[in-house]
């Protein structure tokens, strides 16, 4: 069964800091890798996804990695801002064929201080 | 193209009565998924569609839910007999499957359901 973990819960930056957000999932054979932005209340926003054949990916300050024989992915912000602030959730798309689905880590709170 | 769109964006209901969500896909996507997401939690998958066949269900989706997507368009979510425990939102998905790729899903707003 495919598991995601995201550690910690919870974190909390001053505005400016660069920082990473891990992502941790137990079988390799997945077919993508997608990480998402929810903010209090509301929908996910796809931020990056990632084939399973690709090692990483930007969009402006984002920048998404993936490590599939060891089962790991991490989302790197740049020069953090206070409406970086929501939670980070990142799923895997795994299965077979028509069986596939996104499998979700719990997320990570990020509060980034003015 | 306005993206996934959903509707009610929140329900509230008594135990014991029905309620049905719709989801509006993104026009040209051929997939469609539901999922449920609790409080601090990620969101589970339920049940999803390739145009209008129903590919997949999750085995937290009980007798009492029942998906529909009639023409490959639009897709109803209905909870019968709602329970405490059904209180949660509901989200749904869209996706473009062409050839081997499986492609970014995009996500609606959400119904947030809450049962009394």
């Amino acid at each position: 069964k495919q598991e995601v973990t995201q550690i910690p819960a919870a974190l909390s930056v001053p505005e400016g800091e660069n920082l990473v957000l891990n992502c941790s999932f137990t079988d390799s054979a997945i077919y993508n890798l997608q990480w998402f932005r929810q903010d209090p209340g509301k929908g996910l926003t796809s931020l990056l996804l990632i084939q399973s054949s690709q090692r990483e990916q930007t969009s402006g300050r984002l920048n998404a990695s993936l490590d599939k024989s060891s089962g790991r992915s991490t989302l790197y912000i740049a020069a953090s801002q206070p409406g970086d602030s929501a939670t980070y959730l990142c799923a895997v798309m795994h299965g077979t064929g028509a069986n596939s689905k996104l499998t979700f880590g719990k997320g990570i709170t990020l509060s980034v201080r003015p | 193209d306005t993206g996934v769109s959903q509707d009610p964006r929140h329900k509230i209901t008594k135990r014991g009565q029905n309620v049905t969500f719709r989801c509006d896909p993104i026009s040209e996507h051929n997939r469609l998924y539901w999922y449920r997401q609790t409080l601090g939690q990620g969101p589970e998958f339920l049940t999803y569609f390739q145009n209008e066949a129903q590919l997949e269900k999750s085995r937290l989706l009980s007798d009492r839910f029942s998906a529909e997507r009639p023409k490959g368009s639009f897709s109803t979510l209905e909870i019968q007999r709602t329970e405490q425990g059904d209180s949660a939102m509901y989200l749904c998905a869209s996706s473009h499957r062409s050839g081997w790729m499986l492609n970014e899903q995009f996500f609606g707003p959400g119904t947030r359901l809450t049962v009394l």
